[in-house]
């Protein structure tokens, strides 16, 4: 079972552009979490949100949650063609904080 | 730090064999997760330890798949006999603790013909 949906399911986008992934879940959250998978390869940990923050910055990435709408976002700044790769959004249920639950994940493609 | 080792990167196997998936995690990590990815879909758990103890295996298919994680550091994942429908990637993670961020392995492709 998946908890998260991914908005846009796919984008493409020119380098140096913004790239804005959005992730809905369904139960309440301990903390949501953002990976980075490029292709074949295994998942890249990238930012963990918890559910007291509203905004975290790492570098290009800015990662917003809304608990009262269930809703996450993820801002890619100035974005390059190596940040092509699919980006899934995962969260640990407050009720069974042993789950890491992930979305269908966002595939992102940057053009040089 | 080395990071999650999994072996084999590759299997192609034909259909009611049987297949196991090894999984070496990093250092110190008490949390092993076994996730399955379908192509273009999101991994999907299906068991989790602590340490040597299967915490969560409800999503594990238990008629074909089975787990161990002896001394809780390496695990094993198998399956006995495959079906076609178990063609996809097999990713292990470790985390510190339960709840904190993940650490994945390369993952094992499997091809069931």
């Amino acid at each position: 079972s998946q908890q998260g949906e991914e908005d846009p399911q796919a984008l493409s986008i020119q380098e140096g552009e913004n790239a804005t992934m959005n992730c809905s879940y369904k139960t309440s959250i301990n903390n949501l979490q953002w990976y980075r998978q490029n292709s074949g390869r295994g998942l890249v940990h990238l930012i963990l949100i918890r559910s007291n923050e509203r905004e975290k910055h790492s570098g290009r990435l800015r990662v917003t949650l809304d608990t009262s709408k269930k809703s996450s976002s993820l801002l890619i700044t100035a974005s390059r063609a190596a940040d092509t790769a699919s980006y899934f959004c995962a969260t640990v249920p407050i009720d069974n904080t042993d789950k890491l639950i992930f979305g269908t994940g966002t595939r992102l493609q940057v053009f040089p | 730090e080395a990071g999650v080792v999994q072996s084999p990167r590759y299997k192609i196997i034909e259909k009611k064999q049987p297949v196991a998936f090894w999984c070496n995690p990093i250092s110190g990590h008490n949390t092993l997760y076994w996730y399955r990815q379908n192509l273009g879909q999101g991994p999907e758990l299906l068991i989790r330890y602590e340490n040597e103890e299967a915490v969560d295996d409800s999503q594990l298919p238990k008629d074909r798949f089975s787990a161990e994680r002896l001394k809780g550091v390496d695990s094993t994942l198998k399956i006995q006999p495959a079906e076609l429908g178990d063609s996809a990637v097999y990713l292990c993670a470790s985390s510190f603790q339960a709840a904190s961020r993940a650490f994945f392995g390369q993952g094992t492709r499997l091809t069931v013909v």
